[in-house]
């Protein structure tokens, strides 16, 4: 069975940093594209940065600089780092999987999410 | 590129059907592979997106055939042929054609 088990989710002032994990379990975790979407409170999906099986890595154009992607193949893990956090960051951070090696493909399971609340 | 859904919610009897719009502002087929590629998803409250329809007509395993795809080039619908309790949710499309992906604004579905 595909698990996605977002963690790392918290408050955290804002200008701060913060370290997301996904670890994925139930599948061959290397040969799958990996993304993070976020959901503002009561708001709609937002795609923030996708790395492909062979670690091809691109990002939300308004998230680009401050958001590091990366993924530990030998643990199964994705990760997302933040920095310069700001209020409009808060949101469920949810962890998918895409059906492809590449990232051009449909999200077809998603974790659970964790939520980063930024706050002064 | 930009996705626009209609309507931003609608309100179906049960066992009617729900039609749900979904306009890229670009073409999301590509040539090479005659493939649209653009996906539905349905959130229910509290819960993840759960993929509904991919290449913009292929049904996910394990989603009831109620659920239909169709639509090619910048112009998409999701049809729910007989509305159930339990499909009670937000619906979004997305595109992953291009980068930066993106989703489309959601339609909310209720029971009238």
């Amino acid at each position: 069975e595909v698990q996605l088990v977002e963690s790392g989710g918290g408050l955290v002032q804002t200008g701060g940093s913060l370290s997301l994990s996904c670890a994925a379990s139930g599948f061959s975790f290397s040969s799958y594209a990996m993304t993070w979407v976020r959901q503002a409170p009561g708001k709609g999906l937002e795609w923030v940065s996708s790395v492909s099986g062979s670690h091809s890595i691109y990002y939300a154009d308004s998230l680009r600089g401050r958001f590091t992607i990366s993924r530990d193949n030998s643990k199964s893990t994705l990760f997302l780092q933040m920095k310069s956090l700001r209020a409009e960051d808060t949101a469920i951070y949810y962890c998918a999987r895409g059906s492809g090696f590449n990232y051009y493909s449909a999200l077809d399971y998603w974790g659970r999410g964790t939520l980063v609340t930024v706050s002064s | 590129i930009v996705l626009t859904q209609s309507p931003d919610s609608l309100a179906v009897s049960l066992g009617e059907r729900a039609t749900i719009n979904c306009k890229s502002s670009q073409s999301v087929l590509y040539s090479s592979d005659n493939k649209n590629y653009l996906a539905w998803y349905q959130q229910k409250p509290g819960q993840p997106p759960n993929l509904l329809i991919y290449w913009a007509s292929t049904r996910e395993s394990g989603v009831p055939d109620r659920f239909s795809g169709s639509g090619s080039g910048t112009d998409f619908t999701l049809t729910i042929s007989s509305l159930q309790p339990e499909d009670v949710a937000v619906y979004y499309c997305q595109q992953y054609s291009t980068l930066p992906f993106t989703f489309g604004p959601g339609t909310k579905v209720d029971i009238k």
